[in-house]
């Protein structure tokens, strides 16, 4: 079944501890994305992956680093949390990151930051 | 002004009824237009795309992009309770970039 995979999907923290949240997909995709969803805000883009070693920021990278070393998983890595980095995360892949395509989502991880 | 504005509802209906979901934009270089649906708990899944202005059909889907008033809109034919989700709107192709720009979604309930 083709489907993209998050861990954890619950997280609770304390600010400055750091954490990744693990994301991967099976079907051999090369686009990855990871978004934050915010009540009245909407998804709003962190960071998107066109291949393996190829990573650029969304519209909102502050606070928050990735890496792409295997073309299946692309961790979301928060070094020093805040607690305004508490939020709903999806991570998303598509074949070539191209509008018309599918964009896959994960469950979602939901993160408090305390 | 957000660069999407998408009413957030909630916007309750009996089974059967005809919606209709909107959003404006300010930026008038958006050039792809996408609807997303999202159930409770769920990651979103790409429901329409349209790329610039013109209407696109899809079972009781119907997607319309009016790039002359930056609006958009999705219409539900003969709704069913299985449609009760959050619809999201999403836009980009400004200025060359794929990244999309998401309005905040409005809930819909469809009622029996």
């Amino acid at each position: 079944e083709a489907q993209v995979t998050q861990n954890p999907r619950y997280l609770i923290t304390v600010t400055g501890k750091k954490l990744t949240v693990t994301c991967s997909q099976n079907m051999n995709h090369e686009y990855m994305s990871w978004y934050r969803q915010d009540p009245g805000l909407g998804l709003r883009q962190i960071y998107y992956s066109m291949n393996v070693e190829v990573t650029d920021k969304g519209d909102v990278p502050e606070g928050y680093k990735v890496s792409r070393k295997e073309k299946r998983n692309f961790p979301l890595i928060l070094e020093s949390p805040s607690p305004n980095q508490t939020s709903l995360y999806f991570c998303a892949s598509s074949s070539e990151g191209l509008p018309e395509e599918t964009q896959y989502f994960g469950p979602g991880t939901r993160l408090l930051v305390l | 002004q957000k660069e999407v504005e998408q009413d957030p509802g909630p916007l309750s209906v009996p089974e059967g009824a005809i919606v209709s979901l909107n959003c404006t934009y300010s930026n008038s270089a958006f050039q792809y237009f996408m609807w997303y649906r999202q159930y409770s708990r769920k990651g979103p899944e790409l429901l329409m795309y349209t790329y610039s202005s013109g209407n696109k059909e899809d079972g009781r889907f119907t997607a319309q992009v009016d790039k002359s008033s930056k609006y958009i809109s999705l219409f539900i034919r003969d709704s069913q309770p299985s449609d009760s989700a959050t619809y999201l709107c999403a836009m980009s192709g400004a200025g060359g970039s794929y990244i999309p720009t998401f309005g905040r979604g409005t809930s819909l309930i469809v009622h029996p």
